[in-house]
């Protein structure tokens, strides 16, 4: 069955380095998500893409964050300038369509410690 | 921001016994997802509702849908040690373009 991979799978960074995470998507989905989860909290929407674009972002993602489809395949999530508190869970996510009953596959996620 | 709470937050029962996981919100949602998360994995997803007052079975797994669509809730019947995990509720709002907002999660440990 496909799946959303990512990598990498643990990520450490220092304070004010920028990390890049990675995405494959399922290959026919069109729209695609970061989530991220902090340890011992709930699962937070971080940013929504479609068609090439930022369908809705979050107060969370804010300037340091940003998102790309660089190729047909790969869908990033880039931090900028990392904080500790950025140091969570990121999930990347797809789906075929963006109706309510289409389902959302998620990747295994990439832990970001920040030190 | 539309709220989910779940509840319990913490279940912890013997092998056989059922369990219910509630979901609860004050929005009304268009679809209400419930996903599994294993340690190190993300979410699986195990159902999506979407008609109020739909009720759905997945073996020993029973979630219903409110009639008002704004709560949920899951059943487990003669739990197992396999069912031991944490389980989300994730709802989405059309208005919100139906990206999901996840509830805290309830974790589940099945002792045998």
């Amino acid at each position: 069955e496909p799946e959303v991979t990512q990598t990498p799978s643990h990520q450490v960074t220092q304070m004010g380095q920028e990390v890049i995470l990675r995405c494959v998507p399922i290959s026919n989905h069109l729209y695609f998500y970061w989530y991220r989860q902090i340890l011992g909290q709930k699962v937070e929407f971080l940013v929504s893409f479609y068609n090439n674009e930022i369908s809705e972002k979050s107060e969370i993602f804010d300037d340091q964050f940003s998102v790309e489809r660089p190729d047909g395949s790969n869908f990033t999530l880039k931090i900028r300038s990392t904080k500790l508190e950025d140091s969570a869970m990121y999930f990347c996510a797809s789906r075929l369509g963006d109706q309510a009953n289409s389902p959302l596959h998620f990747g295994n996620g990439t832990r970001l410690t920040v030190t | 921001t539309q709220l989910l709470e779940q509840s319990p937050q913490f279940l912890s029962i013997q092998e056989g016994e059922n369990l219910t996981v509630y979901c609860n919100s004050s929005s009304v949602f268009s679809s209400l997802q419930w996903y599994r998360q294993e340690p190190g994995e993300g979410p699986v997803l195990l159902v999506t509702v979407v008609t109020g007052g739909e009720v759905k079975k997945l073996k020993r797994l029973t979630f219903q849908f409110g009639d008002a669509r704004k709560d949920s809730s899951l059943h487990i019947t003669a739990a197992q040690t396999g069912d031991t995990g944490l389980y989300l509720c994730a709802g989405a709002r059309e208005a919100a373009g139906n990206k999901l907002t996840f509830g805290g999660g309830t974790r589940v440990l099945v002792k045998p």
